[in-house]
């Protein structure tokens, strides 16, 4: 079963906005990714996280594995509209790997 | 490289067709997967390859089949859909089981009519 809480669920936000999104668990993950998914396309990787407190950034994203293994966020510094789509979560627990369930994303330009 | 291709991009069947869906990487991947995915959901594993033997099937009908013919290439047959198996499939790859960062190709948009 699902075990990635992801939040916010969707966003509205103005171009040039800051945006944070997290997913949390209540199991140890091994790894966390970040996807972002455009319409009728697959999802392509943001950032890819190892290590408990790894923090990496890629352009303006930024992304950091949680000290306690449980949870991880994302943020997108200075958003513009194509930023645009639906950003998932995921993550390995050594057994299993599992999708958050979205954050969907609208830049008003 | 970290490209994974798919074809057809489109497909349309009727549910008395056989289709095949195909994947492809070149990475050096071990590790192939299928995902099936409805509008704005999280895609929903299928089917896990690990050198090229099929370690995980979660539960899917027996109307999906699943062939990794090589190293490089997944395929998926399809025969007697159901209208509700009209879906985005997706492939990915990742270095192995134990490196599960996934790379995931464009899709295949199905429509079963």
């Amino acid at each position: 079963g699902q075990q990635l809480n992801q939040s916010p669920q969707s966003m509205f936000i103005q171009e040039g906005e800051d945006v944070s999104m997290n997913c949390t668990s209540s199991s140890i993950f091994n790894t966390w990714l970040w996807y972002k998914q455009d319409p009728g396309e697959g999802p392509v990787l943001l950032i890819a996280l190892y290590k408990a407190g790894e923090l990496t950034s890629n352009g303006r994203l930024t992304a950091q594995f949680g000290i306690t293994r449980k949870d991880s966020f994302l943020n997108i510094s200075a958003s513009i509209p194509s930023d645009v789509g639906i950003y998932f979560c995921a993550g390995n627990t050594g057994n299993q790997f599992y999708f958050g369930t979205g954050t969907s994303l609208t830049v008003i330009p | 490289d970290t490209e994974v291709t798919q074809t057809p991009k489109h497909l349309v069947m009727g549910m008395t067709n056989k289709k095949s869906l195909k994947c492809e990487q070149h990475m050096g991947h071990r590790a192939m997967y299928w995902y099936k995915q409805k509008a704005k959901k999280p895609p929903e594993l299928m089917f896990v390859y690990s050198y090229e033997k099929l370690s995980i099937n979660e539960s899917v009908p027996s109307r999906f089949s699943p062939e990794c013919p090589n190293s490089s290439l997944l395929n998926l047959h399809l025969h007697a859909l159901q209208p509700e198996d009209s879906a985005l499939y997706l492939c990915a790859s990742s270095q192995d089981r134990s490196i599960e960062t996934q790379y995931f190709g464009p899709g295949t948009r199905l429509l079963v009519l």
